[in-house]
């Protein structure tokens, strides 16, 4: 199948500072990026829907200015958590997609970040 | 506001048993179905898709799908310990284009 790379796979940093996440699509292009949030025995939770070259579409309930998503390239997606809390402290998936696929799979996800906010 | 839900359980069934996951969605114009599977702290990996009324076999994994009402199931038999983790439904909703909605998952314990 189709490989996402995320990066940090983790991070810990001080309340107040940004966090940046990348999202990279290795051996396709992907025309959509979506980024996901997970708290602890929950289930995932879309917090916004990327296309390349247009602004991200977020979820009722994610402050986009908190939650930066930039989707320059059709391989490459960010999510930066600027100002980030404790409250912020979660697994962040991404994932991706291409209408142009064949494969019936349709969604591939990097391997998530665990970001923990001191 | 489209919606996906699940039991979110825990599920625990003996090893060797059939375990038995459900999901039901609320839109219609729905038109494709997977069932993702994640262990603690990894991201989901991809057990089944169906797109079609009716079941579709692979393995241990039988994925069974009633559009009428508005159903999706899983069914894994013969469970190892190693099927233990949370099984996720997510829906493709057709008018969405890309976008997948999750259920909030099952957990499963398959215990020896």
């Amino acid at each position: 199948g189709a490989v996402v790379s995320q990066h940090p796979s983790r991070v810990i940093c001080k309340s107040g500072t940004s966090v940046k996440i990348e999202c990279r699509s290795l051996d396709f292009q992907a025309t959509t990026m979506f980024w996901y949030r997970q708290f602890p025995k929950q289930s995932l939770m879309l917090m916004a829907t990327s296309n390349e070259g247009s602004k991200a579409t977020y979820e009722q309930g994610v402050e986009k200015d908190k939650f930066l998503i930039n989707h320059a390239s059709l391989t490459l997606s960010t999510l930066t958590v600027t100002s980030a809390h404790p409250e912020d402290s979660s697994f962040y998936i991404c994932s991706a997609s291409s209408l142009d696929m064949t494969t019936n799979e349709k969604l591939f996800f990097g391997s998530g970040t665990q970001l923990s906010v001191l | 506001q489209k919606e996906v839900e699940q039991n979110s359980g825990p599920l625990s069934v003996p090893e060797g048993a059939i375990a038995s996951l459900n999901c039901t969605y609320s839109d219609r114009g729905s038109q494709s179905f997977f069932w993702y599977r994640q262990y603690s702290g990894k991201s989901p990996e991809l057990i089944m898709f169906i797109y079609s009324n009716g079941d579709k076999e692979d393995g241990r994994f039988t994925a069974q799908l009633n559009k009428a009402s508005q159903y999706v199931s899983l069914l894994i038999r013969d469970s190892q310990p190693s099927d233990s983790a949370t099984y996720l439904c997510a829906v493709n909703f057709l008018n969405t284009g890309n976008q997948f909605y999750f259920g909030t998952g099952t957990s499963l314990t398959v215990i020896p």
